[in-house]
């Protein structure tokens, strides 16, 4: 079993749509959760994080953790095209954002696409 | 301020060569990564910096070798490329200063590799 997984997608929604991206995962020991955005042929950016459990917005964006289901989501309200990207969540420990001196532990995206 | 750098940014190599790929950070960052992402499996840390002489192995180190001597540069060498390391390598950088747990990792471009 995957330290963490995701639905790799694609997923196709009209503009305007709400999007929910979701990963699991196993580790008991993860505390920070973070979601990267990565357009086509560059490299990741950081989107979003939360610590430990509960929500976070940021505009249109709203990132949810479940500690006890092991399971974080990211919303999206009021989808553009410009959003049309890959979405990766990450993971670390008590390390933080970069994990540390332990390594960060990536799902492996979501392929999103909104369409006009 | 470019941020990351990272050349070439296409390359292709008959097995058994080898190659450096370049990695410059203009931020004054301590901390340096380099990552490969496969379709499918996420980003895997490869090495990692944390500082001008000081690297160490991430989780997938065989066949890649690194050095670091200077803050801006973290050079990532291939001595005898197989098709096994086709991928798409992005190199990454982080402050770590007095707030280190939310400081973020900032990702190059990426250099595609096709070794055949």
């Amino acid at each position: 079993q995957k330290e963490v997984e995701q639905d790799p997608g694609p997923l196709s929604v009209p503009e305007g749509a709400i999007v929910s991206l979701n990963c699991t995962y196993s580790n008991s020991a993860f505390q920070y959760f973070m979601w990267y955005r990565q357009y086509s042929r560059k490299g990741p950016e950081l989107l979003m994080y939360t610590y430990s459990s509960g929500n976070k917005e940021d505009g249109r964006f709203t990132a949810q953790v479940d500690k006890s289901s092991k399971y974080i989501s990211l919303f999206i309200r009021d989808s553009q095209p410009s959003d049309s990207a890959t979405y990766l969540c990450a993971m670390s420990g008590p390390g933080g954002l970069t994990g540390g001196g332990n390594k960060l532990t990536f799902g492996t995206g979501t392929q999103l696409k909104v369409e006009l | 301020n470019a941020g990351v750098t990272q050349t070439p940014k296409f390359r292709i190599l008959k097995i058994g060569q080898s190659m450096t790929l370049q990695c410059t950070q203009d931020m004054n960052h301590n901390y340096m990564y380099w990552y490969r992402q496969d379709p499918g499996m996420g980003l895997k840390l490869i090495y990692y910096s944390v500082g001008a002489g000081i690297t160490d192995k991430g989780e997938v180190p065989n066949g890649y070798n690194v050095s670091r001597s200077t803050t801006e540069d973290f050079p990532l060498r291939l001595e005898l490329a197989a098709p096994s390391q086709t991928s798409v390598y992005f190199c990454a950088s982080s402050r770590q200063g007095t707030d280190q747990l939310t400081d973020t990792q900032y990702f190059g471009p990426g250099t595609r590799l096709t070794v055949l």
